[in-house]
């Protein structure tokens, strides 16, 4: 099945700053890899599908891009309520996979 | 909106069935989806219950095939997990998920809405 591992697993930023998360795939998955957000005692929430596009009602200041093995999850100005733990996901090779996460706190 | 129930402490070898009840649409007309989350781990795709327009077909993850099943209720509008010869790798939080829909179009493995999650522990 297709590894998908997330880096840094921890980044510590102040609110307003910039966040880039990343994610590298074992083999190609083309663009079919999706971000999630899931807080504390929450279930995750779908962010970004198909490499870059926004899910329903997801704010403009979160933007995904990549391709093939490589993808990034870019926040451009964190807000309080951004401070989680996000994963991504691909669905192209059989079964659809996570990553380990990657967690954004407050520093 | 999707809520789970079932959960509980089981003893290995034991059985549990979780159920996911839908409102806002129909678990006929949508892929239906388990996915379970151990404490600390991202979560793992469990299996899936395609649409009626699919042909309800049930496909699962290697870990718990030949032991797990879906079903559904189209009366209830709720969807099944009957859980079998659980081991304590089983246990995690069990979530039910749709297919993300936007607008006409459907996308069978991206996972939007979720449930708010149904805790299982099996211990020996």
């Amino acid at each position: 099945e297709t590894v998908l591992t997330q880096s840094p697993v921890t980044l510590a930023l102040s609110p307003g700053e910039r966040a880039t998360l990343f994610c590298r795939a074992s083999e190609s998955v083309s663009n079919y890899l999706a971000w999630y957000q899931q807080k504390p005692g929450q279930a995750p929430r779908l962010l970004i599908y198909d490499a870059y596009n926004r899910a329903t009602g997801i704010p403009a200041r979160f933007s995904g891009s990549g391709s093939q093995t490589h993808f990034a999850l870019t926040i451009s100005n964190l807000e309080p309520e951004d401070f989680a733990i996000y994963y991504c996901q691909q669905r192209t090779n059989w079964p659809p996979t996570f990553g380990g996460g990657t967690t954004v706190e407050i520093k | 909106q999707l809520v789970e129930s079932g959960g509980g402490l089981v003893k290995t070898g034991e059985s549990l069935r979780l159920s996911c009840a839908a409102s806002g649409f129909s678990v006929a007309e949508a892929s239906m989806h388990w996915l379970r989350q151990a404490p600390g781990k991202g979560p793992e795709w469990v299996g899936r219950l395609k649409s009626d327009f699919e042909g309800a077909t049930v496909d699962y993850a290697a870990a718990v095939q030949g032991r797990f099943i879906m079903s559904r209720d189209d009366g209830d509008n709720t969807v099944y997990l009957q859980m079998n010869s659980l081991k304590s790798d089983d246990t995690a939080v069990y979530y039910c998920a749709s297919e993300y829909c936007s607008g006409n179009a459907c996308y069978w493995a991206w996972f939007d809405p979720w449930g708010q999650g149904t805790l299982v522990t099996v211990s020996s």
